[in-house]
C-alpha cells in the first residue's frame, strides 16, 4: 500500500550543528513530496517540497534531497537554531485529475540543544 | 494577508453528538482540504472541497461529511461523535493552478 515513513522517531542536535531528517516512501508514482514544520498547538508549516523529477532543492538554510532509486527523501537543516524545535514531517502529494491529497508519515522530533 | 483561519480553536462534546468546524482559505485559494490528527501522528486526508463539491475522499465513514461556500469558506461536520473521534482537526488550502497546501491552526476536539 502507500505510505511515507520517517526512520528516527527523536533526533536531538546541538545547536549550531546541522541536522538530518530522513524519509522513506513507498509509492513511487508520486507527484511531489513535501517537508512541514508543526510546533507545539500549532498546524504544519510548509519548508519546502520538491518534484519528483528534481534530486535536490534548497531553501533557506534547508535542503532536500530526493534518490528515487531508493525512494528516500530527505530534510537538511543547515546551523540548527533553537527556534527548529518542532516536529518534521515529510508528505507525498498524488496529484489527480479529480484533486490532490497529502499523505504524512508519523512525524521526527528535532529537541535542540543549547 | 490573512492565512488559513479555524474556529473554534477547541471544543469539548459528548459521544453521540453531532459538531461543526469552520475554516477560511487563505486568501487567493480555492480549494480546501480537511485533515485529521491524531495525538502523536501525521495526519490523515479526510476530504478535498473544490468549486463546491467534494472531489476527493480518504478513507472516512460518512459521519464525516463537508461543504463548501461561494466564498471558499468550507465546514466540516461529524455526526455521531465517537470516542475515537477525538484529534486536531486541520483545515488547508490551495490554489488549483498549483500544488502547496497551507494549513490552518487546527481545532481540538475532545470527545468525552
Amino acid at each position: 500500500g502507500e505510505s511515507v515513513g520517517l526512520h528516527l522517531p527523536t533526533l536531538s542536535v546541538q545547536e549550531g550543528d546541522n541536522s538530518i531528517i530522513n524519509c522513506a516512501y513507498s509509492n513511487s508514482a508520486s507527484d511531489y513530496f513535501i517537508w512541514y514544520k508543526q510546533e507545539s498547538g500549532k498546524g504544519p508549516q510548509f519548508i519546502i517540497d520538491i518534484r519528483s523529477n528534481m534530486d535536490k532543492r534548497q531553501g533557506q538554510r534547508v535542503t532536500v534531497l530526493l534518490n528515487k532509486t531508493v525512494k528516500h527523501l530527505s530534510l537538511q537543516i543547515a546551523a540548527t537554531q533553537p527556534g527548529d524545535s518542532a516536529v518534521y514531517f515529510c508528505a507525498e502529494n498524488k496529484v489527480k485529475a479529480a484533486g490532490n491529497k497529502l499523505t504524512f508519515g508519523g512525524g521526527t522530533r528535532v529537541l535542540v540543544k543549547p | 494577508d490573512a492565512g488559513v483561519t479555524q474556529s473554534p480553536t477547541h471544543l469539548i462534546k459528548t459521544r453521540g453528538q453531532q459538531v461543526t468546524l469552520r475554516c477560511s482559505p487563505k486568501s487567493g485559494h480555492d480549494t480546501v482540504s480537511w485533515y485529521q490528527q491524531a495525538l502523536g501522528q501525521g495526519p490523515q486526508f479526510i476530504f478535498q472541497y473544490y468549486e463546491e463539491e467534494e472531489r476527493q475522499r480518504g478513507n472516512f465513514p460518512d459521519r464525516f461529511s463537508g461543504h463548501q461556500f461561494p466564498n471558499y469558506s468550507s465546514e466540516l461536520n461529524v455526526n455521531a461523535l465517537l470516542l475515537g473521534d477525538s484529534a486536531l482537526y486541520l483545515c488547508a488550502s490551495s490554489s488549483a493552478g498549483t500544488d502547496t497546501q497551507y494549513f490552518g491552526p487546527g481545532t481540538r476536539l475532545t470527545v468525552l
